[in-house]
């Protein structure tokens, strides 16, 4: 499968935990996103990478939010002291960057419940 | 920032008949606007999209239209059947890095 990998796809955790989420994009795409979906609502935008630079990052990610792309690769989101708010599904999606605007391809998420 | 309204949130449609989501935005600087379906348990997929130099797009069933003066945008599905029952979401981006989705529109196509 050459698609977007994302790992775990599921993380139940109690509050006050760390949480890690890996996302693995198409081999030759250089832009990689993470996104936050909730019940009932589109993707929200977290931040996007091209290669290993952050380029953007959202209001939304708080200080207890952590986006790493340490080799232009793989991808890992790194949620501390996790809050019952943060219980969502958390998108990863890749795209070429050819252009100025490129398809976006989701994984199928990591979902996060928070006790 | 962009904001993106879609309507309706569910519709039902029987099988064969047309089915039509719309959306607006509010920055007149955005000039990409896909369209994403989602199916259980899955991560959106691109089925079509539109730039703001164009104002209609189709792609066999389905089609895109856009009102730049007016800020909305519409998916048009022709022919519906079952398998496009799912989840759809419309997006909008100024820059191509930042996309800022709809709330999604739940189709359920009726046998």
């Amino acid at each position: 499968d050459t698609g977007v990998s994302q790992n775990p796809r599921h993380k139940i955790t109690k509050r006050g935990q760390n949480v890690t989420f890996r996302c693995d994009p198409i081999s030759e795409h250089n832009r990689l996103y993470w996104y936050r979906q909730t019940l009932g609502q589109g993707p929200e935008f977290l931040t996007y990478f091209q290669n290993e630079a952050q380029l953007e990052k959202s209001r939304l990610l708080s200080d207890r939010f952590s986006a790493e792309r340490p080799k232009g690769s793989f991808s890992t989101l790194e949620i501390q002291r996790t809050e019952q708010g943060d219980s969502a599904m958390y998108l990863c999606a890749s795209s070429s960057g050819t252009g100025h605007t490129g398809e976006l391809f989701f994984g199928e998420g990591s979902r996060l419940t928070v006790l | 920032g962009e904001n993106v309204e879609q309507h309706p949130s569910t519709l039902s449609v029987q099988e064969g008949d047309s089915a039509v989501i719309k959306c607006t935005y509010s920055d007149s600087a955005s000039n990409y606007f896909p369209w994403y379906k989602q199916e259980l348990g899955k991560g959106p997929q691109l089925i079509i999209d539109i730039r703001s130099n164009v104002g209609e797009k189709k792609d066999q069933r389905i089609a895109v239209t856009l009102n730049k003066t007016a800020k909305h945008f519409s998916l048009h599905i022709t022919e519906t059947q079952p398998e496009d029952s799912a989840v759809y979401f419309c997006a909008a981006s100024i820059t191509g890095n930042q996309f800022y989705f709809g709330t999604g529109t739940s189709l359920t196509v009726i046998p």
